[in-house]
């Protein structure tokens, strides 16, 4: 299957800095893609979907101010976690998609932990 | 909303035993994926379905696209210790709208 790489794959940062995620289609292009939170023991909860050079689109309830998406080649796209705060800490998931309906591609996820 | 359910929540065999687990929608789904998701991993895509009826294999898995569209079952024949993980079904209702995830089923497979 195709091949998405996130990094970093873990990050320990204080309360208010920003990290930043970066996910790469490294054997696609990536037209559409998806940024997934996930807690211990539970199912993916979709973020936001970001389409190449335009803006994200979020999910009910998720802050665009606090996470920033960038989606700016169709091989790279980054979630950047604005004034962490511990409750922000959280499995982070990105996923791509070549075209509408295709099967999705996720990257390895990035553990964060907000101290 | 949309919403996938999935059955058993958990499951625990023992090696060599196969498995059968299931997905279902209140909704007609064109598209079911399978994915399994090992711990401090992304889901990694097993089988992708995109027709009713639709019965595909991967190896030791075998997948189906339920006739009403509302269902798939994903199968493990002869399960292996590598086998545990949690398995999440994910579907779209139409091409232009997301992809949405189940709860999973926790496999545990005990030697």
């Amino acid at each position: 299957g195709a091949v998405v790489s996130q990094h970093p794959s873990w990050v320990i940062c204080k309360s208010g800095t920003s990290v930043k995620i970066e996910c790469r289609s490294l054997d696609f292009q990536a037209t559409t893609m998806f940024w997934y939170r996930q807690f211990p023991k539970q199912s993916l909860m979709l973020m936001a979907t970001s389409n190449e050079g335009s803006k994200a689109t979020y999910e009910q309830g998720v802050e665009k101010d606090k996470f920033l998406i960038n989606h700016a080649s169709l091989t790279l796209s980054t979630l950047t976690v604005t004034s962490a705060h511990p409750e922000d800490s959280s499995f982070y998931i990105c996923s791509g998609q070549a075209f509408t309906n295709e099967k999705l591609f996720f990257g390895s996820g990035t553990q964060l932990s907000v101290l | 909303g949309q919403q996938l359910n999935q059955s058993p929540q958990s499951m625990f065999i023992q090696e060599g035993e196969d498995v059968s687990m299931n997905c279902t929608s209140s909704s007609i789904f064109n598209t079911w994926l399978w994915y399994k998701q090992d711990p401090g991993e992304g889901p990694v895509l097993l089988i992708a379905l995109y027709k009713a009826g639709e019965l595909t294999s991967n190896g030791r898995l075998t997948a189906q696209f339920g006739i009403t569209r509302k269902d798939s079952f994903l199968n493990i024949s002869a399960s292996i210790p590598s086998d545990v993980g949690i398995y999440f079904c994910a579907g779209s209702k139409t091409s232009y709208d997301k992809v949405i995830f189940g709860p999973g089923t926790s496999l545990s497979v005990i030697p």
